[in-house]
């Protein structure tokens, strides 16, 4: 079945740098990803999509990176903000199942 | 405005008294699903459904039950709540299977 996570449960960035968080996912055959935020006490939120026939794809300072050799996942947020912080997790299908399976999020807190 | 409306926010009770948990979407979706959030273990999906009368079993569906008699509700119905499924758990739709997915508000349950 498919199995996808996160690299680290936490992250800190400072206020301007960029984030980037990271996610890995097992079934070779997966073919959908997508990025959720859920900030505390809100239900996940859409931010950004991608298919297994790209490698990348740029939303509103958000860049979602793809690379299905070793089966990685990154969302890299540019200039980050305070309302950047919140818990992200990605999810992940592959065609032919009708359910996505969630990662367990990364925590990403910004430093003023 | 389009969205996933879940009732109630918060619900607290008692081990044995059922309680139903209101799902509601107003953007014609045929997908619908419940996922319960726990800490460290991430989204788990408990019922789906690809259309009206059409319902399946995801991953922990113990103790759960669901109906899709309309396009637009699908409630979560504990029969016999125990204190194992003390969770947040969320309501979602999507046009259909594996497209991303727009998610409720979240309602958090505790039973005694």
């Amino acid at each position: 079945g498919e199995s996808v996570g996160l690299h680290l449960p936490t992250l800190s960035v400072q206020e301007g740098d960029n984030s980037i968080i990271n996610c890995a996912y097992s079934n070779s055959a997966s073919d959908y990803f997508i990025w959720y935020k859920q900030e505390s006490g809100k239900g996940p939120q859409f931010i950004i999509d991608i298919r297994s026939n790209m490698d990348k794809r740029q939303g509103q300072r958000v860049t979602v990176l793809l690379n299905k050799t070793v089966k990685h996942l990154s969302l890299q947020i540019a200039a980050t903000q305070p309302g950047d912080s919140a818990v992200y997790f990605c999810a992940g299908a592959s065609f032919g199942n009708e359910k996505l399976t969630f990662g367990t999020g990364t925590r990403l807190t910004i430093i003023p | 405005e389009a969205q996933v409306t879940q009732n109630p926010r918060y619900l607290i009770t008692v081990t044995g008294k059922k309680l139903t948990v209101t799902c509601s979407q107003n953007m014609n979706h045929e997908y619908m699903s419940w996922y319960r959030q726990d800490p460290g273990l991430g989204l788990r999906q408990i019922y789906y459904s690809m259309n009206v009368e059409v319902t399946d079993k995801g991953d922990v569906p113990e103790g759960y039950k669901v109906s899709r008699k309309e396009k637009r509700n699908f409630p979560l119905i504990l029969e016999s709540p125990s204190p194992n499924q003390t969770s947040l758990y969320f309501c979602a739709s999507s046009l259909s299977r594996n497209e991303k997915l727009f998610f409720g508000s979240g309602t958090q349950l505790s039973v005694l």
